[in-house]
């Protein structure tokens, strides 16, 4: 099945740890996203990539960092630098050609750091 | 992005057709109307977009006012399953995707058995 795949679902993890959130999307998609979510808070972006081994910085990009070496990977680390790493984490991605870039997302990955 | 305002919650009963509201009074003419939904726990899902012609697909029918500053989200006969916060997004079409979607608290709608 065509999809966007987050691993793990649930990760617990001491702070001062830096951590990586995998993304994989077999979708063919240009472009990728994590969002990252707060309880009873909306979706904020944290970095989004157009293209492999380009991405740009969101909302909220501090304390993360992002790789793309591959068209269908987009995982992200949370640094011991982010004051407030524990929150739920969205991947998404969207064709970029065409009128509409529909976002796909993924299941997520729920982070609590102790 | 334009900014959206919708009711924070509502409830519908089901069988019923639940219409969820938002203002965009600030929308530019190049700008669509996006609705996406989010069960809880889980990632989100695209329902509908339009930009100032009434919209349906399987999902939902989107009204979007003469004058483009609101429109309402209707499914047409609820369930139990349309429990879900729902997000009313503002942004350009083509090309607007590729820096990422504006989401704001949206509406947690409620559907009552």
């Amino acid at each position: 099945d065509g999809g966007i795949t987050q691993s793990p679902k649930y990760l617990f993890r001491k702070e001062g740890q830096n951590v990586t959130l995998s993304c994989e999307q077999n979708l063919n998609h240009d472009a990728m996203y994590w969002y990252r979510q707060d309880p009873g808070q909306g979706l904020r972006l944290i970095y989004y990539s157009q293209i492999v081994n380009d991405f740009q910085k969101g909302d909220i990009a501090e304390g993360y960092s992002v790789s793309r070496e591959k068209k269908e990977s987009f995982p992200l680390t949370v640094t011991s630098a982010q004051k407030n790493p524990t929150a739920f984490y969205l991947c998404a991605s969207s064709m970029l050609a065409g009128a509409y870039n529909e976002q796909f997302f993924g299941p997520g990955t729920r982070l609590t750091v102790l | 992005d334009a900014k959206t305002t919708q009711p924070p919650s509502m409830d519908c009963a089901e069988g019923r057709a639940a219409n969820l509201p938002c203002n965009h009074s600030t929308i530019s003419g190049n700008e669509y109307v996006y609705w996406y939904r989010q069960i809880h726990s889980q990632g989100p899902q695209y329902i509908i977009h339009g930009l100032k012609n009434n919209e349906t697909n399987e999902m939902a029918s989107l009204i979007i006012t003469e004058d483009r500053k609101s429109s309402t989200l209707i499914l047409p006969h609820a369930t139990l399953r349309d429990t879900a916060v729902y997000y009313c997004i503002v942004r350009p079409a083509r090309g607007g995707g590729a820096d990422g979607l504006t989401f704001g608290k949206g509406t947690h709608l409620i559907i009552q058995p």
